[in-house]
C-alpha cells in the first residue's frame, strides 16, 4: 500500500476566514494526489487533481479560486479552503494511486466552518 | 443514471453469517474496480481489488466481478462486529480523457453478535 498522513484531523474555524489542510507521502513519490470531499452519508466526491510542478485539475462545479491547491514536492500537496463559509464544511480526504489506480487514503480532515 | 451504484442499506447481517454486497457500474469500458471500508468519522481503506471476471479470495472477503453484467460484489464469511462499516465500491472510469475513481454512495453494513 502506501502511507498517506493528513493534517490536521480536524478544524473549526470562523465563516471568511481560510484554512490550509496538508496531505503527505510518506513512503514513494507522488507526482499526483487527489483531494476529495464527503458530506455526511454520502459518498465520496473528487473535487481535483494536484500535479507536482504545475496546476492543478478541478473537477467541473468546483471553484479553483476557492479551493486552492499547491503541489510543491512529490510528498506535499495542501488544499487551501479561502473565506470559508458554513456550507464548506465537510470532510476533506486527500489520496495517492499506486498501480491499478489503488487509492490509499489519508486520515482526513473534518472542517466546521461557524 | 449514477457511474457506480449501491445499495445504501442498512444491511443487517447475524454475526458469522455471509454478508453479501452489491454494485453496479454504467462504463462498459472499466477496467478496474474497489472495495473500500469505512468505519464512522474515518477515511476509506482498500481492502480489495480485482481486475478479471471471476472469484478473487482474501481471507474472509471475495469480490466477484461479472463484466458483461456490470457488476461486482463482495462476500464477507464468518461476518465479525468489527466487520461493521459502509462499504464502497469504486470504479476506475475514463471521464473528459483522464482515468478516474468513482464512488458508490456505499452500503452501510452491521452485524449483529
Amino acid at each position: 500500500g502506501a502511507v498517506v498522513s493528513q493534517h490536521p484531523s480536524r478544524v473549526i474555524c470562523k465563516s471568511g476566514t481560510s484554512v490550509k489542510i496538508e496531505c503527505r507521502s510518506l513512503d514513494f513519490q507522488a507526482t499526483t494526489m487527489f483531494w476529495y470531499r464527503q458530506f455526511p452519508k454520502q459518498s465520496l466526491m473528487l473535487m481535483a487533481t494536484s500535479n507536482e510542478g504545475s496546476k492543478a485539475t478541478y473537477e467541473q462545479g468546483v471553484e479553483k479560486d476557492k479551493f486552492l491547491i499547491n503541489h510543491a514536492s512529490l510528498t506535499l500537496s495542501t488544499l487551501t479552503v479561502t473565506s470559508a463559509h458554513p456550507e464548506d464544511s465537510s470532510f476533506y480526504i486527500c489520496s495517492v494511486e499506486r498501480g491499478h489506480t489503488e487509492a490509499f487514503f489519508g486520515q482526513g480532515t473534518r472542517l466546521t466552518v461557524v | 443514471q449514477k457511474e457506480v451504484e449501491q445499495n445504501s442499506g442498512p444491511l443487517s447481517v447475524p454475526e458469522g453469517a455471509i454478508a453479501s454486497l452489491n454494485c453496479t457500474y454504467s462504463d462498459r469500458v472499466s477496467q478496474s474496480f474497489f472495495w473500500y471500508r469505512q468505519y464512522s468519522g474515518k477515511s476509506p481503506e482498500l481492502i480489495m481489488s480485482i481486475y478479471s471476471n471471476g472469484d478473487k479470495e482474501d481471507g474472509r472477503f471475495t469480490a466477484q466481478l461479472n463484466k458483461a453484467s456490470q457488476y461486482v460484489s463482495l462476500l464477507i464469511r464468518d461476518s465479525q462486529p468489527s466487520d461493521s462499516a459502509t462499504y464502497l465500491c469504486a470504479v476506475e472510469v475514463l471521464i473528459q480523457g483522464a482515468q478516474k475513481l468513482v464512488f458508490g454512495q456505499g452500503t452501510r453494513l452491521t452485524i449483529n453478535p
